[in-house]
């Protein structure tokens, strides 16, 4: 089964406006949530991460939205700009000392100019 | 540049063969993830290692195995292999084992089996 669910599959939204996607999470016991992202060709990269016992955390243009009641959780970007365009995953870690991801199906944002 | 290296980039094979697919960790990190990429299945945890011994295992099938060296360098081997095998694997490193340590993810090995 899926434990992480992300939605959109694709995305696509003009230079200066907010992306928004979400994704929403089955296992309570997850207790790390990072969005990664990745360029054609390229390994994924880690963009920004929370953690459940914070409701909202922002780095630049990015911020992460968290409902922890909902399970559910959000990347916002602001100010899209062309550079945006990859695909995005969002995550979950299992707890222990594993740092074993789950991740969400991606989504394919295209920033156009 | 993420400092993790994998070795082939690409990869065309047979089904019913064996492969190996070799990383290199960034210097200094510990631990070694593989995940694999597929289109249906999108980006799967295989297994971690951490200092050489095995930590945590995801949906890794039978047929595939993996081992962390002394020098902490990783490989991954893939046998009887099957065309739904067909997938980029990654490779990823980080400093300790958990989620407190950034997992950094090498560009990937592409395998083609026809």
């Amino acid at each position: 089964q899926q434990q992480v669910k992300q939605s959109p599959q694709s995305l696509i939204v003009q230079k200066g406006g907010i992306s928004i996607i979400n994704c929403a999470y089955e296992n309570t016991a997850f207790d790390y949530f990072p969005w990664y992202q990745q360029f054609p060709g390229k390994g994924p990269a880690l963009l920004i991460a929370i953690r459940p016992d914070v409701s909202e955390k922002k780095e630049g243009r990015f911020t992460i939205s968290f409902n922890k009641s909902a399970k559910q959780f959000s990347l916002h970007i602001m100010d899209s700009q062309p550079g945006d365009s990859a695909t995005y995953f969002c995550a979950a870690s299992w707890p222990g000392n594993t740092g074993k991801l789950i991740f969400g199906q991606g989504t394919t944002l295209q920033v156009k100019p | 540049d993420s400092g993790v290296t994998q070795t082939p980039k690409h990869l065309i094979t047979a089904t019913g063969q064996r492969v190996t697919l070799r990383c290199s960790p960034r210097s200094g990190d510990l631990s070694v993830y593989w995940y694999q990429q597929s289109l249906d299945q999108g980006l799967q945890f295989l297994i971690q290692y951490y200092n050489g011994e095995e930590r945590a295992k995801g949906n890794i099938l039978e047929r595939f195995s993996a081992q962390q060296f002394p020098d902490l360098h990783s490989e991954l081997n893939l046998s009887s292999l099957e065309l739904g095998d067909s997938a980029l694997y990654f490779c990823a490193s980080s400093a300790g084992q958990g989620d407190f340590y950034e997992q950094y993810f090498g560009p990937g090995t592409r395998l083609t089996v026809t």
